[in-house]
């Protein structure tokens, strides 16, 4: 059984400045993992994935995260946070014997002018 | 670009009644699942369905639950009887054969009052 656990459920940070969001999974199996965002009133967007391969994965809107299996992390960072990155950021897991998603609770960024 | 729609956007319902879901995957998808959020809480799954048939199904999805694929387009999750606690925005999603990656639909807040 997989589970993930976000650290913080809000986070605000200035336009321009860093963003990092947690993300520590538990998996038995090797995980696949992924970052997806939710805009106000849309659907689950997925943002980036790791399934296998280079740790350091790119996703859209200038987002990035690292798979870190000895510390169980799969943060996600963007560089410099723009006002249309405003948005709920959901991390999840699946495994290599079936693809249903363990979500976590969810960080709602706010992005301060 | 092909999306996930899902209707109604907004349900309210009295408890004790029916209702169903209606979800339209993206059209080459072979693989559908039901996901639920209550307000405040994770994302969980509640079902996977392949080939008419459920793959997996949640603790959660009990007697009251079911889907079905009525034609070759439309995917729906119908509850029997609703209750007060299944008042929550339920997702639906598609995924290609070969792929990770699932394709979420803007959900339907459903209300049980």
């Amino acid at each position: 059984a997989q589970s993930v656990t976000q650290l913080g459920s809000h986070v605000s940070v200035s336009e321009g400045a860093l963003v990092l969001l947690r993300c520590n999974y538990s998996s038995s199996v090797p995980p696949y993992l992924f970052w997806y965002v939710q805009y106000p009133n849309q659907g689950l967007q997925l943002l980036l994935k790791y399934t296998t391969g280079a740790t350091l994965v790119k996703g859209i809107n200038g987002f990035e995260a690292e798979f870190k299996k000895s510390e169980t992390s799969f943060h996600l960072t963007k560089p410099s946070a723009h006002m249309s990155d405003a948005a709920e950021y959901f991390c999840a897991v699946s495994d290599q014997n079936d693809y249903k998603l363990s979500f976590g609770a969810g960080t709602t960024v706010t992005v301060r002018a | 670009e092909p999306e996930v729609t899902q209707t109604p956007s907004h349900q309210v319902t009295q408890m004790g009644q029916e209702v169903i879901l209606r979800c339209v995957p993206i059209s080459n998808h072979l693989y559908f699942y039901w996901y639920r959020q209550i307000l405040g809480q994770k994302v969980e799954f509640l079902v996977s369905f392949y080939n008419n048939e459920i793959s997996e199904k949640s603790e959660i999805f009990d007697d009251q639950f079911s889907v079905e694929r009525p034609d070759g387009s439309n995917f729906t999750l119908k509850i029997r009887s609703t209750k007060l606690e299944d008042s929550a925005m339920y997702f639906c999603a598609s995924r290609r054969d070969g792929s990770y990656e699932q394709y979420f639909g803007p959900g339907t807040r459903l209300t049980v009052t």
